[in-house]
Protein backbone atom coordinates (compact mmCIF):
# COMPACT_ATOMS: atom_id res chain seq x y z
CA UNK A 1 0.00 0.00 0.00
CA UNK A 2 0.50 3.96 -0.10
CA UNK A 3 1.21 6.39 3.16
CA UNK A 4 2.26 9.59 2.46
CA UNK A 5 1.92 12.02 5.54
CA UNK A 6 2.37 15.54 5.20
CA UNK A 7 1.34 18.60 7.59
CA UNK A 8 -2.30 19.77 6.63
CA UNK A 9 -1.46 23.11 7.11
CA UNK A 10 1.74 25.84 8.46
CA UNK A 11 1.78 29.58 9.42
CA UNK A 12 5.03 31.39 8.93
CA UNK A 13 5.93 35.20 8.84
CA UNK A 14 7.46 36.80 6.08
CA UNK A 15 11.26 36.26 5.60
CA UNK A 16 11.64 33.49 7.83
CA UNK A 17 12.20 30.18 6.96
CA UNK A 18 9.72 27.30 7.03
CA UNK A 19 10.51 23.10 6.46
CA UNK A 20 7.39 21.25 5.38
CA UNK A 21 7.83 17.57 6.43
CA UNK A 22 7.04 13.87 4.41
CA UNK A 23 7.13 11.23 5.59
CA UNK A 24 6.66 8.50 3.32
CA UNK A 25 5.67 4.35 3.39
CA UNK A 26 5.35 2.92 -0.46
CA UNK A 27 5.60 -0.92 -1.97
CA UNK A 28 8.37 0.93 -4.27
CA UNK A 29 10.24 4.03 -4.51
CA UNK A 30 11.95 5.32 -7.43
CA UNK A 31 11.98 9.19 -6.43
CA UNK A 32 10.18 12.22 -4.91
CA UNK A 33 9.42 15.12 -6.23
CA UNK A 34 8.23 18.14 -4.42
CA UNK A 35 5.51 20.90 -6.00
CA UNK A 36 3.28 23.76 -5.58
CA UNK A 37 -0.14 24.67 -6.02
CA UNK A 38 -1.49 28.04 -5.90
CA UNK A 39 -5.33 27.52 -4.69
CA UNK A 40 -7.18 27.23 -8.63
CA UNK A 41 -3.86 26.65 -10.83
CA UNK A 42 -1.34 23.65 -11.64
CA UNK A 43 0.93 22.41 -9.78
CA UNK A 44 4.35 23.55 -10.81
CA UNK A 45 7.14 21.61 -9.97
CA UNK A 46 9.62 22.44 -7.15
CA UNK A 47 12.19 19.89 -6.78
CA UNK A 48 13.21 15.99 -6.86
CA UNK A 49 15.77 13.41 -4.94
CA UNK A 50 16.19 10.33 -5.56
CA UNK A 51 19.50 9.95 -3.69
CA UNK A 52 19.90 10.25 0.43
CA UNK A 53 21.16 14.12 0.71
CA UNK A 54 20.05 17.78 0.01
CA UNK A 55 19.30 19.30 -3.26
CA UNK A 56 19.39 23.25 -3.23
CA UNK A 57 17.96 25.44 -5.62
CA UNK A 58 17.72 29.16 -4.78
CA UNK A 59 15.78 29.51 -1.95
CA UNK A 60 14.14 25.92 -1.82
CA UNK A 61 16.09 23.12 -0.74
CA UNK A 62 14.95 19.60 -0.49
CA UNK A 63 15.96 17.02 1.66
CA UNK A 64 15.65 13.30 1.23
CA UNK A 65 16.45 9.95 3.59
CA UNK A 66 15.39 6.60 1.83
CA UNK A 67 15.97 4.69 5.07
CA UNK A 68 14.09 6.73 6.71
CA UNK A 69 11.48 7.40 4.83
CA UNK A 70 11.80 10.92 5.16
CA UNK A 71 12.05 14.20 3.22
CA UNK A 72 11.54 17.63 3.56
CA UNK A 73 11.27 21.52 1.60
CA UNK A 74 12.91 23.91 3.01
CA UNK A 75 11.59 27.38 2.15
CA UNK A 76 13.97 30.08 3.22
CA UNK A 77 13.49 34.27 2.74
CA UNK A 78 9.55 33.60 2.70
CA UNK A 79 7.54 35.60 0.46
CA UNK A 80 3.96 36.55 0.50
CA UNK A 81 3.74 34.80 -2.87
CA UNK A 82 4.98 31.60 -1.33
CA UNK A 83 1.40 31.22 -0.06
CA UNK A 84 0.32 27.67 -1.28
CA UNK A 85 0.04 24.11 -1.06
CA UNK A 86 2.83 22.34 -1.45
CA UNK A 87 2.76 18.60 -2.56
CA UNK A 88 5.23 15.59 -1.66
CA UNK A 89 4.63 13.18 -4.35
CA UNK A 90 6.47 9.55 -4.54
CA UNK A 91 7.46 7.66 -7.63
CA UNK A 92 6.61 4.58 -7.52
CA UNK A 93 8.53 2.26 -9.67
CA UNK A 94 5.46 -0.54 -10.10
CA UNK A 95 5.29 -4.00 -10.45
CA UNK A 96 4.95 -4.79 -14.48
CA UNK A 97 7.21 -2.34 -16.05
CA UNK A 98 9.89 0.62 -14.91
CA UNK A 99 7.74 3.32 -15.35
CA UNK A 100 6.56 4.81 -11.88
CA UNK A 101 3.40 6.62 -10.96
CA UNK A 102 3.62 9.52 -9.37
CA UNK A 103 1.36 9.32 -5.50
CA UNK A 104 0.72 12.50 -4.11
CA UNK A 105 0.75 13.41 -0.40
CA UNK A 106 -2.62 15.60 0.77
CA UNK A 107 -0.58 18.57 0.40
CA UNK A 108 0.49 21.34 3.37
CA UNK A 109 -0.98 24.43 3.24
CA UNK A 110 1.62 27.51 3.57
CA UNK A 111 -0.03 30.71 4.88
CA UNK A 112 2.90 33.49 4.59
CA UNK A 113 1.72 36.74 6.78
CA UNK A 114 3.06 40.32 6.73
CA UNK B 1 8.75 25.98 -24.28
CA UNK B 2 7.38 23.93 -21.26
CA UNK B 3 3.56 25.08 -21.64
CA UNK B 4 0.61 22.00 -21.14
CA UNK B 5 -2.53 23.73 -22.76
CA UNK B 6 -5.87 22.30 -21.30
CA UNK B 7 -9.09 22.91 -23.17
CA UNK B 8 -11.70 24.29 -21.92
CA UNK B 9 -11.00 26.41 -18.93
CA UNK B 10 -14.29 25.81 -17.44
CA UNK B 11 -16.91 22.96 -18.13
CA UNK B 12 -20.72 22.85 -17.17
CA UNK B 13 -22.43 20.04 -18.68
CA UNK B 14 -25.66 17.91 -17.83
CA UNK B 15 -25.65 14.59 -17.01
CA UNK B 16 -26.83 13.22 -20.00
CA UNK B 17 -24.69 15.71 -22.18
CA UNK B 18 -21.41 14.34 -24.06
CA UNK B 19 -18.14 16.48 -23.98
CA UNK B 20 -14.59 16.38 -24.62
CA UNK B 21 -11.71 17.86 -22.82
CA UNK B 22 -8.22 18.91 -24.76
CA UNK B 23 -4.86 18.21 -23.57
CA UNK B 24 -1.67 19.36 -26.15
CA UNK B 25 1.65 19.84 -25.41
CA UNK B 26 4.53 20.61 -27.91
CA UNK B 27 8.04 19.02 -25.70
CA UNK B 28 8.29 16.11 -27.66
CA UNK B 29 7.03 14.50 -24.18
CA UNK B 30 5.81 10.88 -24.71
CA UNK B 31 4.34 10.43 -21.50
CA UNK B 32 0.44 12.18 -21.11
CA UNK B 33 -1.70 11.98 -17.80
CA UNK B 34 -4.67 12.59 -16.79
CA UNK B 35 -5.41 13.31 -12.78
CA UNK B 36 -8.75 14.54 -11.55
CA UNK B 37 -8.44 17.03 -8.26
CA UNK B 38 -10.85 17.73 -5.99
CA UNK B 39 -11.07 20.51 -3.65
CA UNK B 40 -8.42 20.39 -1.08
CA UNK B 41 -7.27 17.07 -2.31
CA UNK B 42 -3.98 15.93 -4.21
CA UNK B 43 -4.24 15.18 -7.50
CA UNK B 44 -5.87 11.40 -8.57
CA UNK B 45 -4.10 9.29 -11.29
CA UNK B 46 -6.89 7.99 -14.05
CA UNK B 47 -4.95 7.39 -17.17
CA UNK B 48 -1.42 7.34 -18.44
CA UNK B 49 -0.49 7.00 -21.82
CA UNK B 50 2.81 6.23 -23.09
CA UNK B 51 4.62 6.54 -26.61
CA UNK B 52 -0.03 6.98 -27.07
CA UNK B 53 -0.72 3.78 -25.97
CA UNK B 54 -2.67 3.61 -22.94
CA UNK B 55 -0.43 2.20 -19.97
CA UNK B 56 -2.36 2.93 -17.27
CA UNK B 57 -6.08 3.05 -16.21
CA UNK B 58 -6.60 3.53 -12.05
CA UNK B 59 -9.90 1.84 -12.45
CA UNK B 60 -11.96 4.90 -13.86
CA UNK B 61 -15.32 4.47 -14.37
CA UNK B 62 -15.98 3.81 -18.38
CA UNK B 63 -17.85 6.88 -18.43
CA UNK B 64 -14.75 8.46 -18.55
CA UNK B 65 -12.79 7.59 -21.94
CA UNK B 66 -9.21 9.12 -22.39
CA UNK B 67 -8.25 9.10 -26.49
CA UNK B 68 -4.15 10.11 -27.57
CA UNK B 69 -4.57 11.30 -31.23
CA UNK B 70 -1.10 11.87 -31.41
CA UNK B 71 2.48 12.12 -29.61
CA UNK B 72 1.27 15.92 -28.85
CA UNK B 73 -2.52 15.52 -28.04
CA UNK B 74 -4.78 14.12 -25.38
CA UNK B 75 -8.28 13.98 -25.43
CA UNK B 76 -10.51 12.91 -22.27
CA UNK B 77 -14.12 11.91 -23.64
CA UNK B 78 -16.78 12.84 -21.16
CA UNK B 79 -20.37 11.22 -21.03
CA UNK B 80 -23.05 10.52 -18.49
CA UNK B 81 -21.13 12.05 -15.90
CA UNK B 82 -22.62 12.50 -11.90
CA UNK B 83 -22.66 15.44 -9.94
CA UNK B 84 -19.70 13.80 -8.11
CA UNK B 85 -17.68 13.82 -10.70
CA UNK B 86 -17.42 18.24 -10.87
CA UNK B 87 -13.86 18.60 -10.19
CA UNK B 88 -10.53 20.48 -11.73
CA UNK B 89 -9.07 17.77 -14.77
CA UNK B 90 -5.40 18.02 -15.06
CA UNK B 91 -3.48 17.04 -17.52
CA UNK B 92 0.73 16.52 -17.56
CA UNK B 93 3.02 15.39 -19.76
CA UNK B 94 6.83 14.46 -18.89
CA UNK B 95 9.53 13.08 -21.46
CA UNK B 96 9.62 9.87 -19.04
CA UNK B 97 10.24 6.30 -20.53
CA UNK B 98 11.05 5.00 -17.04
CA UNK B 99 14.46 4.98 -18.09
CA UNK B 100 14.74 8.02 -16.59
CA UNK B 101 13.02 8.52 -13.18
CA UNK B 102 13.92 12.14 -12.60
CA UNK B 103 12.09 13.71 -15.66
CA UNK B 104 9.39 15.61 -13.67
CA UNK B 105 5.47 16.29 -14.90
CA UNK B 106 4.57 19.27 -16.15
CA UNK B 107 0.58 20.21 -15.25
CA UNK B 108 -1.78 21.98 -17.62
CA UNK B 109 -4.32 24.61 -15.90
CA UNK B 110 -6.52 22.32 -16.27
CA UNK B 111 -10.47 22.04 -16.73
CA UNK B 112 -12.66 23.34 -14.18
CA UNK B 113 -15.65 20.57 -14.71
CA UNK B 114 -18.90 20.91 -13.02
CA UNK B 115 -22.07 18.73 -13.62
CA UNK B 116 -25.31 19.42 -13.22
Amino acid sequence: GQNIDQPTEMTATEGAIVQINCTYQTSGFNGLFWYQQHAGEAPTFLSYNVLDGLEEKGRFSSFLSRSKGYSYLLLKELQMKDSASYLCAVRDPGSTDSWGKLQFGAGTQVVVTP
Amino acid sequence: DTEVTQTPKHLVMGMTNKKSLKCEQHMGHRAMYWYKQKAKKPPELMFVYSYEKLSINESVPSRFSPECPNSSLLNLHLHALQPEDSALYLCASSQDTGLFPSYEQYFGPGTRLTVT
